[in-house]
């Protein structure tokens, strides 16, 4: 069955420093691959989407992530992160469907110290 | 352009009782999908709404149903409900084409059943 795993339950960085969250699927062929940030009390917000082409895809916030087909991968990335960037990110996958739902890992929840 | 909007933003039942929640998509999408996102949860896909009729569904019983109306706003109904139906139900809304098109999601509804 398609899945999505994300290792780290909860992170904690400083404030500047740099930012890595995890993400691994488990699909036949490649899917649509995406990050969202959820806020407390706000809806998802899409980061970033990698459907196809180059595997290092930017997003807003000053957030990228690579794509790795070996390792089935799909890590987020920030090279400074800021206090505001504290909230819960969630990775997220899209494979051929007639629904084209998206199933959700279960979230890495960010702390930032100052 | 108004986004994704969700009705009510809290709400509280009893087991056993049976609830209603609202969204309104976004201007000029025509397909809403449904998630639910227990507490420490990723967001689960329910079902999604294309043209009035559903579209896909996922691992939720027959007591999850729902409505889309010729506006493309949508209901999402859950009879009997049970103590593990507690949790945030989140709308998304996104236009149909041939691809994958980015869904934006409401802010969703926060359900607690006592």
């Amino acid at each position: 069955a398609q899945s999505v795993t994300q290792p780290d339950i909860h992170i904690t960085v400083s404030e500047g420093a740099s930012l890595e969250l995890r993400c691994n699927y488990s699909y036949g062929a490649t899917p649509y691959l995406f990050w969202y940030v959820q806020s407390p009390g706000q809806g998802l917000q899409l980061l970033l989407k990698y459907f196809s082409g180059d595997t290092l895809v930017q997003g807003i916030k000053g957030f990228e992530a690579e794509f790795k087909r070996s390792q089935s991968s799909f890590n987020l990335r920030k090279p400074s992160v800021h206090w505001s960037d504290a909230a819960e990110y969630f990775c997220a996958v899209v494979i051929s469907g007639s629904a084209r739902q998206l199933t959700f890992g279960s979230g890495t929840q960010l702390t930032v110290l100052p | 352009e108004t986004g994704v909007t969700q009705s009510p933003t809290h709400l509280i039942k009893t087991r056993g009782q049976q609830v209603t929640l609202r969204c309104s998509s976004q201007s000029g999408h025509n397909t809403v999908s449904w998630y639910q996102q227990a507490l420490g949860q990723g967001p689960q896909f329910i079902f999604q709404y294309y043209r009035e009729e559903e579209n896909g569904r996922g691992n939720f019983p027959p007591r999850f149903s729902g409505l889309q109306f010729p506006n493309y706003s949508s209901e999402l109904n859950v009879n009997a409900l049970e103590l593990d139906d507690s949790a945030l139900y989140l709308c998304a809304s996104s236009p149909r084409t041939s691809d994958y098109n980015e869904q934006f999601f409401g802010p969703g509804t926060r359900l607690t059943v006592l």
